[in-house]
């Protein structure tokens, strides 16, 4: 079955550093553009960043210098290094695929893991 | 504020047909064909239901229909049904972002 299972969330102090890890099955995560997409509670979505087969990295402004996407291929595993985190970061995070349109800043996201929620506050 | 605008909501009844408007620029919608549209029901997550613009993802009833005029794609629904109560996004490529850009979305009532 192809799917996606993002874990990591939580409660986290402003400032604070947090990864998520994204685990893939049924098909490979290098071979495809793969994407952190983020909603505030009560929110639309954001598209904070994305990862390209080629292994080229583009982030949000929102989001640059702080979080970093990155890949295991061996261990078919997308991840988000999340630092310096503030109150506005606060959102569900999902991990999404696209291998439709395998188009640099298209999204036709696919596959979607069913997000986990960060939360920043003291 | 969204760079895409979107309704905030839309209602319809059963059996009717609806359509989500999301405009842009040309820079973004008017300019290019990757328009995308995700169905989103509460504490879900986001399901594709069209992209570039007009296309149907293999498993979406053939009662969701994309296309796009100018700076305004559109969503259009037909024959409503209860289970299509949710909010809609629409997404498009822009030149003026490496990533691409979301609609505010439309909250959408089957009354």
């Amino acid at each position: 079955e192809v799917q996606l299972v993002e874990t990591g969330g939580g409660l986290i102090q402003p400032g604070g550093s947090l990864r998520l890890s994204c685990a893939a099955s049924g098909f490979t995560v290098s071979s495809n553009y793969m994407s952190w997409v983020r909603q505030a509670p009560g929110k639309g979505l954001e598209w904070v960043s994305v990862i390209y087969s080629g292994g080229s990295t583009y982030y949000a402004d929102s989001v640059k210098g702080r979080f970093t996407i990155s890949r295991d291929n061996s261990k078919n595993t997308l991840y988000l290094q999340m630092n310096s985190l503030r109150a506005e970061d606060t959102a569900v995070y999902y991990c999404a695929r696209d291998s439709i349109t395998m188009v640099q800043g298209a999204n036709a996201f696919d596959i979607w893991g069913q997000g986990t929620m960060v939360t920043v506050s003291s | 504020q969204s760079a895409l605008t979107q309704p905030a909501s839309v209602s319809g009844s059963p059996g009717q047909s609806i359509t989500i408007s999301c405009t842009g620029t040309s820079s973004d919608v008017g300019g290019y064909n990757y328009v995308s549209w995700y169905q989103q029901h509460p504490g879900k997550a986001p399901k594709l239901m069209i992209y570039e613009v007009s296309n149907r993802p293999s498993g979406v009833s053939n009662r969701f229909s994309g296309s796009k005029s100018g700076n305004t794609a559109s969503l259009t629904i037909s024959g409503l049904q209860a289970e299509d109560e949710a909010d809609y996004y629409c997404s498009s490529y822009t030149s003026s972002s490496t990533l691409g850009v979301f609609g505010g979305g439309t909250k959408l009532t089957v009354l």
